[in-house]
């Protein structure tokens, strides 16, 4: 079945930088831009930015413009998002979302959560 | 930048209608898209463009969109779909969400 598996939890200290992982199967990778979506404890959903695993073409909020690299590998199925200079504000469950052209986010990864601490 | 506004919460009888708005400006002129997701879970997605059912989505759920309000319907509620909504947009190419609206099944 389509699915987007993702990377474990990490914890990170402040400044340091986090990669996370996210495994397509059941569909051709190539076909659907990924989208990295952020969720603070209690709070609601952000939006990061999307990647075109096709052509490695990338488009980020301006709240991360300069923080945040999406990147894939498509011998494996896999897109990253790596956010780097991590502060305790960017605790959070980190989710990779397919869509096709603007669309609606259809198949989501169960989320990775990322913890900011000293 | 685009905002769109949604009720903290809405409650609704047990077996009656809940109706959750998203407005925005001029709102009706862009697709919206509705996610719910209950604790613990990761988002689904319950209507796209506007009104339509994703394969596995009940009946029960529907949508429209005009003017500068986008409603998603909810009718014959259940416990079950007791969840945090949220509906998105594209505006150019960034994608907006609701702050979200928590439904409450009483």
């Amino acid at each position: 079945q389509v699915q987007l598996v993702q990377s474990g939890a990490e914890v990170k200290k402040p400044g340091a930088s986090v990669k996370v992982s996210c495994k397509a199967s059941g569909y051709t990778f190539t076909s659907y831009d990924i989208n990295w979506v952020r969720q603070a404890t209690g709070q609601g959903l952000e939006w990061m930015g999307w990647m075109n695993p096709n052509s490695g073409n990338t488009g980020y909020a301006q709240k991360f413009q300069g923080r945040v690299t999406m990147t894939r590998n498509t011998s494996i199925s896999t897109a990253y998002m790596e956010l780097s200079s991590l502060r305790s504000e960017d605790t959070a469950v980190y989710y990779c979302a397919r869509e096709r052209t603007r669309d609606a986010f259809d198949i989501w990864g169960q989320g990775t959560m990322v913890t900011v601490s000293s | 930048s685009y905002e769109l506004t949604q009720p903290l919460s809405v409650s609704v009888a047990l077996g009656q209608t809940a109706r959750i708005t998203c407005g925005g400006n001029n709102i009706g002129s862009k697709n919206v898209h509705w996610y719910q997701q209950k604790p613990g879970q990761a988002p689904v997605l319950v209507i796209y463009r506007d009104s339509n059912r994703p394969s596995g989505i009940p009946e029960r759920f529907s949508g429209s969109n005009s003017g500068n309000t986008a409603t998603l319907t909810i009718s014959r509620a259940q416990a079950g779909d007791e969840a945090d909504y949220y509906c998105q947009v594209w505006d150019s190419k960034d994608v907006v969400f609701g702050g979200g609206t928590k439904l409450t099944v009483l």
